[in-house]
């Protein structure tokens, strides 16, 4: 599995883009990246899964260079509500283990 | 809607209780985790499930065993609980697809206080 690396938190202001990077430098080639938001006290859930290039969905955009050793979630315009820890993820998916690491809580202010 | 209950939302027991966290899913996955959550130390694996009665440990093993009898559900039996065993407690559940990396549904947690 590869080992990610994932800034332990980050501050940002209502209305900002914010944009997390993530470290995955041993990344396998069957390996997908796959960020993840959890609020408090609730468990996490997907919000972006990409193999290369650029992915955009409705919540976030997740952009990942053509060596793919690292990938950068991107949060338009935050607001309050985005406040919470965000988990980088890159494996594969019949790896069957999914691990978790420390992630980045993100404090968004008024 | 995928859901994947867990079974008390809160537990208090006593130290060196036999706990049983309880996991089910309704959509027919075939992979199921169980986690737990510290402050400072993010979600850590425990064990995790790809098929009935089949079973990995996960970083964080020790202290604890699983159960699949069903495919549906999954439980986290604590044999012996102890009180650096007080934590919250997460389920999720995923589908196994070969290489694509599939969204893994999460419980809402069981938070457990072991006195």
């Amino acid at each position: 599995l590869a080992k990610t690396t994932q800034p332990i938190s980050m501050d940002s202001y209502e209305g900002q883009e914010v944009n997390i990077t993530c470290s995955h430098n041993n990344i396998a080639t069957n390996d997908y990246i796959t960020w993840y938001q959890q609020f408090p006290s609730q468990g996490p859930r997907f919000i972006i899964q990409g193999y290369k290039t650029k992915v955009t969905n409705e919540v976030a955009s997740l952009f990942i260079p053509a060596d793919r050793k690292s990938s950068t979630l991107s949060l338009p315009r935050v607001s309050l509500s985005d406040t919470a820890v965000y988990y980088c993820l890159a494996q594969s998916g019949n790896t069957g283990k999914l691990i978790f690491g420390q992630g980045t809580t993100l404090q968004v202010k008024p | 809607d995928v859901k994947v209950t867990q079974s008390s939302r809160y537990l208090v027991k006593r130290t060196g209780e036999k706990v049983f966290l309880e996991c089910v899913q309704d959509m027919d996955h075939e992979n199921m985790f169980w986690y737990r959550q510290d402050p400072g130390l993010g979600l850590r694996l425990i064990y995790f499930s790809y098929d009935v009665k089949m079973k990995e440990k996960g970083d964080i093993p020790e202290g604890y065993s699983v159960s699949r009898e069903k495919k549906e559900r999954f439980s986290l039996i604590l044999e012996s609980a102890s009180t650096n065993q007080t934590s919250m407690y997460l389920c999720a559940s995923k589908f196994m697809a070969g290489y694509m990396n599939t969204e893994a549904f999460f419980g809402q947690g069981t938070r457990l206080t072991v006195v």
